[in-house]
């Protein structure tokens, strides 16, 4: 399975943009990338997910490198209610499960 | 839209003891996936049904574990015996045929702590 790398964790202030960077060097053409997030105490919801283009929707932003090798998350004015797990995935191809890495902890500071 | 529900929300048994886990997936959704989670770790699959089909198991430790969806709705997974490291919280989730971006809708879990 192609694998992402993402940062163990990550701070921000509330009401800030945050970025949130993923690695998937080993993506193929035919993996999208999905975002997934965790809240505490919670099961996984779906954030969002491109294949190539840059993807935006209610709850964040997706920009995808030309390369397609690496990929951020924006959340643009981040909430308390924001602090959780974000996990990358690359999902497709050859590979339809969703395989979650440790993902990054996102801590939203007031 | 009611979500994925899921019971009980936690369980505390000893080690050698058995316990199931029930999962009710969102009204038409005919995928229905287990995963087990780890303290500190991502989500791991356990097993994919397909209606009441199993569709891929290879992570299931099938010596111990055992899940079915008889009706191609509801669904069980059950643990017997339980061992220490099978302490971890259980996450069903639902996805339905159509879609475009092949979303998986997941429950609250159930924390199982083993003794």
């Amino acid at each position: 399975d192609a694998k992402t790398t993402q940062p163990n964790s990550m701070e921000s202030n509330e009401e800030e943009p945050v970025h949130l960077p993923c690695n998937h060097s080993t993506i193929s053409g035919t993996d999208y990338i999905h975002w997934y997030r965790q809240l505490p105490s919670q099961g996984p919801e779906y954030v969002i997910h491109g294949l190539t283009s840059n993807v935006n929707n209610r709850m964040a932003s997706l920009a995808i490198a030309e390369d397609r090798k690496s990929s951020t998350l924006i959340l643009h004015r981040a909430t308390l209610r924001d602090a959780a797990v974000y996990y990358c995935i690359l999902f497709g191809g050859s590979n339809y499960k969703l395989t979650f890495g440790k993902g990054t902890l996102l801590t939203v500071n007031p | 839209e009611a979500g994925v529900a899921q019971s009980p929300r936690y369980k505390i048994i000893e080690k050698r003891q058995s316990v199931a886990f029930w999962c009710n997936p969102i009204s038409g959704h005919a995928t229905l996936y287990w995963y087990q989670q780890i303290l500190g770790q991502g989500p791991k699959l356990l097993i994919q049904f397909q209606n009441n089909g199993v569709v891929d198991d290879s992570q299931l430790p099938k010596d111990r574990f055992s899940a079915e969806r008889l009706k191609g709705v509801d669904s069980t997974l059950k643990i017997q015996p339980a061992k220490l490291e099978d302490s971890a919280v259980y996450l069903c989730a639902s996805k339905g045929s159509s879609g475009r971006n092949n979303e998986q809708f997941f429950g609250p879990g159930t924390r199982l702590t083993v003794l």
